[in-house]
């Protein structure tokens, strides 16, 4: 499976917009990458996902370069209530998608 | 409602007392799995089913028992729990992981906070 590397934590300020990156530079050609977000006590929740260029839905954006070994998670204009973890996660069929290794992920607080 | 339950919800039990957590899905979802969750460790996969009698390892499963005898539940055993288990534990359920490069988004339960003394 490809590994990530995901920075531990982020500060931001409402209605700012944050971005998060992850390193996976042993992604496989098949593998998608794939974001989810996790509030306290919760299981996590999907967000996004992506093979390539840029993924865009009601909630983020999703950049990912042309070499994929990086991808970058964008949430426009957070607010409190996006305080949470988020984790990024790789794997297709040749690289095991049953397992899903969900890593520390990155701990996002936003304050007023 | 589209929905992973679990239960118990909380669960403070004695070392050596078996124990079952239940799992169900009302999605008829194909790929089920459970994961535990404890500071600083993040998520990791216990163990999982690509269908009905079909279970395999994860990363952490010493320790775990689980079956599945209908597609719609996936209990999670601990035949002698110990206080390493001690966890925050999920179920988890996508339609399938199958297909060219695709990832089914995984439904998560509730969580079941588990605490073995």
């Amino acid at each position: 499976l490809a590994k990530t590397t995901q920075p531990i934590s982020m500060d931001s300020y409402e209605g700012q917009e944050v971005n998060i990156t992850c390193s996976h530079n042993n992604i496989a050609t098949n593998d998608y990458i794939t974001w989810y977000q996790q509030f306290p006590s919760q299981g996590p929740r999907f967000i996004i996902q992506g093979y390539k260029t840029k993924v865009t839905n009601e909630v983020a954006s999703l950049f990912i370069p042309a070499d994929r070994k990086s991808s970058t998670l964008s949430l426009p204009r957070v607010s409190l209530s996006d305080t949470a973890v988020y984790y990024c996660l790789v794997g297709g069929p040749n690289t095991g998608f049953q397992k899903l290794v969900f890593g520390t992920g990155t701990r996002l607080l936003v304050s007023p | 409602e589209a929905q992973v339950t679990q239960n118990p919800r909380y669960l403070i039990t004695v070392t050596g007392k078996k124990l079952t957590v239940t799992c169900s899905q009302n999605m008829n979802h194909e790929y089920m799995s459970w994961y535990r969750q404890d500071p600083g460790l993040g998520l990791r996969q216990i163990y999982y089913s690509m269908n009905v009698e079909v279970t395999d390892k994860g990363d952490v499963p010493e320790g775990y028992k689980v079956s599945r005898k209908e597609k719609r539940n996936f209990p999670l055993i601990l035949e002698s729990p110990s206080p390493n288990q001690t966890s925050l534990y999920f179920c988890a359920s996508s339609l399938s992981i199958s297909g060219f490069g695709r990832t089914d988004t995984q439904y998560f339960g509730p969580g079941t906070r588990l605490t073995v003394l």
